[in-house]
């Protein structure tokens, strides 16, 4: 199984501050025959279920902000907030979807300063 | 619009099967592309994937777990079922359904979740 790991797991911000959140798999998420990284990002906003942030790599979900973006290659991923809001608050989960089984890194925890 | 939701027990004893429903609406199981997975999630902790059916009725499931699950689904009714078996404590956990379709192979949209607790 690829494993997906998210250090840190809390993440302390100030608003109006860009915050940076990374994830690192153990296999490389390029698939070589269609060119597509099949990582995704999620956020778990307190008390809700997971919602759809970024697709594959870099493609913001619908209704996503343009204050979020995602990057990265083979191993190594980051999503970045440009400029943090109190309402970004809650669990990012990253995820792998190259591979079966599907994998999610722990969360990262973004909390207001 | 696009809707999942999930039910079942509350409380499983241990050693118990867990039957899960998610039922779907705003769009059918039989639509070529559609396939839905079950994730967990047990409290404070990550989120892991368990299982997928697809349109078509193949079947994925996760590594550790796979000896334990059984996924299905009922197109005319809208339902897509998960069981688990030998339920144990550490089985406590929320459990979501959630779907990809064609051309947008991600979760998307989530159902609201329920929480299962095993405990005698």
């Amino acid at each position: 199984d690829i494993v997906m790991t998210q250090p840190p797991l809390s993440l302390p911000v100030t608003p109006g501050e860009p915050a940076s959140i990374s994830c690192r798999s153990s296999q490389n998420l390029l698939d070589s025959e269609d060119g597509n990284t099949y990582l995704d990002w999620y956020l778990q906003k307190p008390g809700q279920s997971p919602q759809l942030l970024i697709h594959t790599l870099s493609h913001r979900a619908s209704g996503v902000p343009d204050r979020f973006s995602g990057s990265g290659s083979g191993t190594e991923f980051t999503l970045k907030i440009s400029r943090v809001e109190a309402e970004d608050v809650g669990v990012y989960h990253c995820m792998q979807r190259l591979d079966f089984p599907y994998t999610f890194g722990q969360g990262t925890k973004l909390v207001i300063k | 619009q696009v809707t999942l939701k999930e039910s079942g027990p509350a409380l499983v004893k241990p050693t118990q099967t867990l039957t899960l429903t998610c039922t779907v609406s705003g769009f059918s199981l039989s639509t070529s592309g559609v396939r839905v997975s079950w994730i967990r999630q047990p409290p404070g902790q990550a989120l892991e994937w368990l299982a997928r059916i697809d349109w078509d009725d193949d079947k994925f499931y996760s590594t550790s777990l796979k000896s334990r699950l059984t996924i299905s689904k009922d197109a005319s009714k809208n339902r897509v079922v998960l069981t688990m078996t030998n339920m144990d404590p550490v089985d406590t956990a929320t459990y979501y359904c959630t779907t990809m379709f064609r051309g947008r192979d991600w979760f998307d949209p989530w159902g609201q979740g329920t929480l299962v607790t095993v405990s005698s």
